[in-house]
């Protein structure tokens, strides 16, 4: 059971460079969400999703857009990549009830130069 | 709204002594609290989380931690650290009720342990 799935593990981008991060889980959770992860920050949510065919904007969405064509993807992209946008990004799923625990993926190191 | 402070954002300890790491949450709803653990280059995992059942949790690796309401804390206890416990830890709240499971991180908190 691989559980949540990132790909790639990491990236090196430059300014203005476009991409897009995979996230696959094999839980058939319904709920999807996009962090990313800044020293002395915490995680911050960016993007998430309730269910295939629709996203929703979290804390930090400025920069990125998402999609949830199947319900075991998310896909997180980078249209115009920013030296701001240089993080740790974590794609997490939970089923729908809010006391069930996150499961998260191991992560995407994105540098930005 | 919901938001978690985690005191301390860096604690040491030696080996075999008690580990304590602080986090106070504030909500408009009963929440749901969790402590998630992040060792080096690896995603988080849970420890533990509090769901209105039993106000003492217990979790994985011998930590548990306590929900008191009239201090709205929800601080991470283990009596004996080991060296395998260095990690980064962080606290969340989620609403309890809500449908959209969403977490709220507090900042963290690097736990070292020295021999």
């Amino acid at each position: 059971n691989a559980g949540v799935t990132q790909t790639p593990k990491f990236r090196v981008l430059k300014t203005g460079q476009s991409m897009t991060l995979l996230c696959a889980q094999d839980m058939n959770h319904e709920y999807m969400y996009w962090y990313r992860q800044d020293p002395g920050m915490g995680l911050r949510l960016i993007h998430y999703s309730v269910g295939e065919g629709t996203t929703a904007k979290g804390e930090v969405p400025d920069g990125y857009n998402v999609s949830r064509l199947k319900k075991q993807n998310f896909l997180l992209g980078l249209e115009s990549a920013a030296p701001s946008q240089t993080s740790v990004y974590f794609c997490a799923s939970s089923h729908s009830r809010s006391n069930t625990e996150a499961f998260f993926g191991q992560g995407t190191r994105l540098t930005v130069v | 709204a919901q938001s978690v402070t985690q005191l301390g954002s860096h604690v040491s300890v030696s080996e075999g002594a008690l580990v304590l790491l602080r986090c106070n949450y504030s909500s408009s709803v009963p929440p749901y609290l969790f402590w998630y653990v992040q060792y080096p280059n690896q995603g988080l995992q849970l420890l533990l989380k509090y769901t209105s059942a039993a106000t003492l949790v217990k979790g994985i690796n011998g930590f548990e931690a306590e929900f008191k309401k009239s201090e709205t804390s929800f601080h991470l206890t283990k009596p004996s650290a080991h060296m395998s416990d260095a990690a980064e830890y962080f606290c969340a709240v989620t609403e309890s009720g809500s449908t959209l499971g969403r977490l709220y991180f507090g900042r963290g908190t690097q736990l070292t342990v020295w021999p």
